[in-house]
């Protein structure tokens, strides 16, 4: 089965400093999705970021980027220029491939933004 | 914008009572997602539907049911409310399965904090 793990169950940034949240994941497929969500204190979840796993180029959202290291099992999320409105839970989530229906989330991270 | 509705932002509930949580998407999404969500637990998937009519169970069934009567509706139902089920309930949809890109994403309603008594 599927795992995914966050081992970084709070972290801290300054503002305008770069931060890395950790995901590492397990599975036996070869094609597969991964995501980055964040949940603000206002509990609505939004995506950050995804990639496919058979895309070899790091995906990147603006300040938001990934670095997928697929042998590893890897997939960590990198904010650069960090801003107070950052400040949330993150979820790693992992989908298998087409007509899998199911979605592997993480445990979360809580990033504080500090002024 | 998708839109993903959740009928209650808080609810209060005895012990023993029959709960309804609902959850409306407003975009056609084929999938729909129940997922409870605890700290140190990250979200775990109670059911999903991939059509109307359509469930099957996630990792964590036990003492819940559903309901998909239309296809823009997910219903979540506490046959028998437990204490062990106070957590925040979060209702997802997504597009659709089948391809790569956008259909892969979950939109997520604002979630229902279920607190019982």
């Amino acid at each position: 089965a599927q795992t995914v793990t966050q081992s970084q169950p709070e972290m801290s940034v300054q503002e305008a400093e770069t931060v890395t949240l950790s995901c590492t994941y397990d599975t036996s497929e070869s094609d597969y999705y991964l995501f980055w969500y964040k949940q603000p204190p206002s509990r609505q979840m939004i995506l950050v970021i995804r990639q496919e796993a058979y895309k070899q180029q790091n995906a990147t959202e603006n300040r938001f980027s990934v670095n997928f290291q697929k042998a590893a099992k890897s997939f960590s999320l990198k904010i650069s220029d960090s801003q107070l409105g950052d400040a949330a839970m993150y979820f790693c989530a992992y989908r298998g491939r087409a007509g899998t229906y199911k979605y592997i989330f993480g445990t979360g991270t809580r990033l504080k933004v500090l002024a | 914008d998708v839109k993903v509705t959740q009928s209650s932002r808080y609810l209060v509930k005895r012990t023993g009572e029959k709960v309804f949580l609902e959850c409306v998407q407003d975009m056609d999404h084929e999938n729909m997602f129940w997922y409870r969500q605890d700290p140190g637990l990250g979200l775990r998937l109670i059911y999903f539907s991939y059509d109307v009519k359509m469930k099957e169970k996630g990792d964590i069934p036990e003492g819940y049911s559903v309901s998909r009567e239309k296809k823009e509706r997910f219903s979540l139902i506490l046959e028998s409310a437990s204490t062990n089920q106070t957590s925040m309930y979060l209702c997802a949809s997504t597009p659709g399965t089948s391809g790569r890109g956008a259909k892969n994403i979950q939109y997520f309603g604002a979630g229902t904090r279920l607190s019982v008594l």
